[in-house]
């Protein structure tokens, strides 16, 4: 059973572009989750999906942050304009239930805005 | 907000020693998870050790253990035999469940084990 797949594993843009991060849950897991990990810190909660639905985006913030979980097809997170304050590893995590312990993170995406 | 503090930024070990890294958490509530999640320079995140909050025993997993006290929430990790694999960032992680199963991090310990 392949792990939880972040694809790209590197994005480069610049101010004003936008970026596309995707991420493939683990087979059977209809769960996602994604986190932002800015330069030393922690990972912070951004948002909560389940197939079709947000569950919960209480960590997005409110402008040009956007995801998505469609029903076929990875789980996009976009940015849109991105600025320097966006550059940041942004992972994902899966789960089969909504149950903590059965979180599996996927190897993150590393934005860097120039 | 629930909140977790991880009090040592860096922490250094001698191979073959134990080392144990501090985490507090924050929350009025009584029905909870804790979480040690081992990031090496890969990035990759790691789940090493669960708590859950209804548990009176310390969790243990191999060489690592944790000293659960709920009272005073503490929730610290012990690395025994220490090995140079082990040389990672290590987060202390919390979760209310009945909600949206999010995690709430600390800001991370960095591990160095030395030869």
């Amino acid at each position: 059973n392949a792990g939880v797949m972040q694809n790209p594993r590197h994005l480069v843009r610049r101010r004003g572009q936008e970026a596309r991060l995707r991420c493939s849950p683990m087979k059977g897991h209809s769960h996602v989750y994604w986190y932002r990990q800015l330069p030393e810190e922690g990972l912070k909660f951004m948002v909560y999906l389940q197939k079709e639905n947000i569950i919960d985006e209480s960590g997005m913030p409110k402008e040009r942050f956007s995801a998505e979980f469609p029903k076929e097809g990875p789980s996009i997170l976009r940015i849109q304009q991105v600025v320097r304050g966006d550059s940041a590893a942004y992972f994902c995590a899966s789960s089969p239930t909504p149950l903590p312990y059965e979180q599996y993170f996927g190897p993150g995406t590393r934005l860097t805005v120039t | 907000a629930q909140t977790v503090t991880q009090s040592q930024p860096e922490m250094s070990v001698q191979e073959a020693e134990t080392v144990t890294l501090s985490c507090t958490y924050d929350t009025s509530e009584s029905d909870y998870y804790l979480f040690w999640y081992k990031q090496p320079p890969s990035r990759q995140m790691i789940l090493v050790i669960r708590q859950e909050a209804y548990k009176q025993q310390n969790a243990t997993e191999n060489r690592f253990s944790v000293n659960f006290q709920k009272a005073a929430k503490s929730f610290s990790l012990k690395i025994s035999d220490s090995q140079l694999g082990d040389a990672a960032m290590y987060f202390c992680a919390y979760n209310q469940p009945g909600g949206s199963e999010k995690l709430v991090f600390g800001k991370g310990t960095k591990l160095t084990v030395n030869p």
